[in-house]
């Protein structure tokens, strides 16, 4: 069974940082893409950030282009987002989510998320 | 970037009704076409890939069409645990965005 645990969200200042993980099971992680989805209270889904399985390509949300970054570590099975520079607007709930083999895009795996606070 | 549009915003519907959701991209994006059920407080479900292909273990009543800038996620007959919001997103490039999502409501 596959399984995606988030972790690492909290209540941040703005300006500072913070790096959140994304821990996988039950599934070939270095096969696969990955990605982090975010959903703002109330609001809908808006994809941030993907990963090749061998980290050589990388996208990002014009949103938050410059101050995250998206890495991953095959030998430990995870995923990371470092977030710098974060504003109020950064807020939300952070999924990670696995894509379907075929078809890159078609994210048919997620975890529970991780909420990020960017409150003074 | 693409965007996605999602119409209507929400739909009072009930149980038994035929369901019919539009989406539209402001490009071509082929069949890179998903719809995705997020129930509250849950995480996104993969219903649709690839415009009409079903997901694994989705009810038939679901169902997708559509290709090039025009898609349609349908549902036959909506049951209970239909109600719920639903969005489509395109994976033709990135940013692999979303529509703003449709919330289906018990009339």
């Amino acid at each position: 069974e596959v399984q995606l645990v988030e972790s690492g969200g909290g209540l941040v200042q703005p300006g500072r940082s913070l790096r959140l993980s994304c821990e996988a099971s039950g599934f070939t992680f270095d096969n696969y893409a990955m990605h982090w989805v975010r959903q703002a209270p109330g609001k809908g889904l808006e994809w941030v950030s993907g990963i090749s399985w061998a980290s050589g390509n990388i996208d990002y949300a014009d949103s938050v282009k410059g101050r995250f970054t998206i890495s991953r570590d095959n030998a430990r099975n995870s995923l990371y987002l470092q977030m710098n520079s974060l504003r109020v607007d950064d807020t939300a709930l952070y999924y990670c989510a696995k894509p379907k083999t075929a078809t890159p895009g078609s994210l048919d795996s997620w975890g529970q998320g991780t909420l990020v606070t960017v409150s003074s | 970037d693409i965007q996605m549009t999602q119409s209507p915003s929400s739909l009072s519907v009930s149980v038994g009704d035929r369901v019919a959701i539009t989406c539209r991209a402001d490009q071509s994006i082929a069949g890179y076409l998903n719809w995705y059920q997020q129930k509250s407080g849950k995480a996104p479900k993969l219903l649709i890939y690839g415009a009409s292909s079903l997901q694994g273990g989705v009810p038939s009543r679901f169902s997708g069409s559509g290709s090039g800038t025009d898609f349609t996620l349908t549902i036959s007959s909506l049951q209970p645990e239909d109600f719920a919001t639903y969005y489509c997103q395109q994976s033709y490039s990135t940013p692999y965005t979303f529509g703003q999502g449709t919330k289906l409501e018990i009339k």
